[in-house]
C-alpha cells in the first residue's frame, strides 16, 4: 500500500526539541520530494518545509526558518523534522506531504501527529 | 507570498445540489498552478485537483476546477453526504507554497 506515516509527536515545554518522522511505503521514496506542512487547532494548512530527493535543496517557511531542520534518509525511506526552540504558536498537526518538485502539488498525505508546546 | 481567500468561508447546501467553491489569488497564477484539496475532521487532506483542472487519480468526477489567472473555482456537480467537509486551494506557482482559509462545505 502506498502511504506515508508520520509520528514522534507529543508534548513540550516551550523551548525545547522535538524530532518528527514520516515512513514512506510502497512507491520509490527517493524519487519523490517531501513537504512538512502544519495546522494549527481550528485553523487552516501552513507548508514549514521542503527537501528534494537527493536533500540538495532544502526550503524552510520564515517562521521556522533557524530553528527547524529537515532531513531525509532515503535507506531507510524516512524524512524528518528536528525541531528546536519551539513556541506555543508551533502547537499543531504536523503532516509529511509527498510532492515531485518544490513548486509542485501534494499528492500523499500522512495521517498527521499532533505537537502541542506548552509548559 | 501569494494570498490565498478563499469564499464563501460556509457553504450551506443539501445533497443533491451543486457547490461552487472561489479561491482568489493576490497576484497571477500564471501558470495555473493551483490545486484543491478536501479535509474531513480528524484526517488529512486529500489532493483532489491540481493545474487548476486536472482530477486526481481516483477522485470522483463529480469535483471539477476551472479558473485561470487569479480567480479559480472548485465545482461539485451533485453534493454525495461524503462531500461535506473543508475544501482548501494551494497556489504553487509561486515560493513559498500557500493555502487558502478553507470553504466548509456543510
Amino acid at each position: 500500500e502506498v502511504q506515508l506515516v508520520d509520528s514522534g509527536g507529543g508534548l513540550v515545554q516551550p523551548g525545547n526539541s522535538l524530532r518528527l518522522s514520516c515512513a514512506a511505503s510502497g512507491f520509490s521514496f527517493s524519487g519523490y520530494s517531501m513537504n512538512w506542512v502544519r495546522q494549527a487547532p481550528g485553523k487552516g494548512l501552513e507548508w514549514v518545509s521542503y527537501i528534494s530527493s537527493s536533500s540538495s535543496t532544502i526550503y524552510y517557511a520564515d517562521s521556522v526558518q533557524g530553528r527547524f531542520i529537515i532531513s531525509r534518509d532515503n535507506a531507510k525511506n524516512l524524512v524528518y523534522l528536528q525541531m528546536n526552540s519551539l513556541r506555543a504558536e508551533d502547537t499543531a498537526v504536523y503532516y509529511c506531504a509527498r510532492a515531485l518538485g518544490y513548486l509542485d502539488w501534494l499528492d500523499l498525505w500522512g495521517p498527521g501527529t499532533q505537537v502541542t508546546v506548552s509548559s | 507570498e501569494v494570498v490565498l481567500t478563499q469564499s464563501p468561508g460556509t457553504l450551506s447546501l443539501s445533497p443533491g445540489e451543486r457547490a461552487t467553491l472561489s479561491c482568489r489569488a493576490s497576484q497571477s497564477l500564471s501558470r495555473g498552478y493551483l490545486a484543491w484539496y478536501q479535509q474531513k475532521p480528524g484526517q488529512a487532506p486529500r489532493l483532489l485537483i491540481y493545474g487548476a483542472s486536472r482530477g486526481a487519480t481516483g477522485i470522483s468526477d463529480r469535483f471539477s476546477g476551472s479558473g485561470s489567472g487569479t480567480d479559480f473555482t472548485l465545482t461539485i456537480s451533485r453534493l454525495e453526504p461524503e462531500d461535506f467537509a473543508v475544501y482548501y486551494c494551494q497556489q504553487y506557482d509561486h515560493s513559498p507554497l500557500t493555502f487558502g482559509g478553507g470553504t466548509k462545505v456543510e
